[in-house]
């Protein structure tokens, strides 16, 4: 299976602090890319990072993408009450229009 | 936004009974596909379309069959829904957003069988 391991499956901080989420995966990739889902709603693309890539940023996030370890991390800084939510990397393989997605990290943020 | 409604919302039926579910597009992608999303789960796919009549199983298409005969509409099937069928589904659909891209979720439609 291709899909993706989310670690931790819950976080909680405190507003302001960083949170960091981990995704893990077993075979070759195109791309990668994290999710947001609040609560009862669609999920919403955050960020993209290509296999040939190491970082993206966009806004509050960061991203990393290690190809040998076969591992991504998301990082949000500052965060907010609002980033409360479930968020889940996706993997998408060579050659292939499907994604596979992980179970996600339930992410509280505390005011 | 890429212009993607799923009817019903919300539905509840009875094991046995047939169900369809419908994804409506307004923007003529190409890629269509259906996902649920069971608690411990998270997404997984059912079926997906490349295309007008071009369909393929996903991950869990057990149970389950799927239509495309307009771009803008792909229907899920559930020929005699199971209590196991019980869960959130959504559509998506394959866009681009600058130079990348990304699937745009529906707002789901929640699923009961009794």
């Amino acid at each position: 299976s291709q899909q993706g391991e989310e670690d931790p499956q819950a976080l909680s901080i405190q507003e302001g602090e960083n949170a960091t989420m981990n995704c893990s995966y077993k075979t070759s990739i195109n791309n990668l890319q994290w999710y947001r889902q609040n609560s009862g709603r669609g999920l919403v693309h955050l960020i993209l990072i290509r296999s040939n890539e190491r970082e993206k940023h966009s806004g509050r996030l960061r991203v990393t993408l290690d190809t040998s370890k076969k591992s991504s991390s998301l990082l949000i800084t500052a965060s907010r009450a609002a980033d409360t939510a479930s968020y889940f990397c996706a993997l998408r393989g060579a050659g292939s229009y499907q994604l596979t997605f992980g179970k996600g990290t339930k992410l509280s943020v505390i005011p | 936004d890429a212009g993607i409604t799923q009817s019903p919302r919300h539905k509840v039926t009875e094991t046995g009974t047939p169900v369809t579910l419908r994804c409506h597009q307004t923007e003529n992608h190409r890629y269509m596909y259906w996902y649920r999303q069971d608690p411990g789960h998270g997404l997984r796919l059912i079926h997906y379309s490349y295309g007008v009549k071009d369909t393929d199983k996903g991950e869990v298409s057990d149970g389950y069959s799927v239509s495309r005969s307009k771009t803008e509409d792909f229907l899920l099937t559930l020929e005699s829904a199971t209590s196991s069928q019980t869960s959130v589904y959504f559509c998506a659909i394959l866009g681009r957003r600058t130079d990348q891209e990304t699937q745009y979720f529906g707002p789901g439609t929640r699923l009961l069988v009794l």
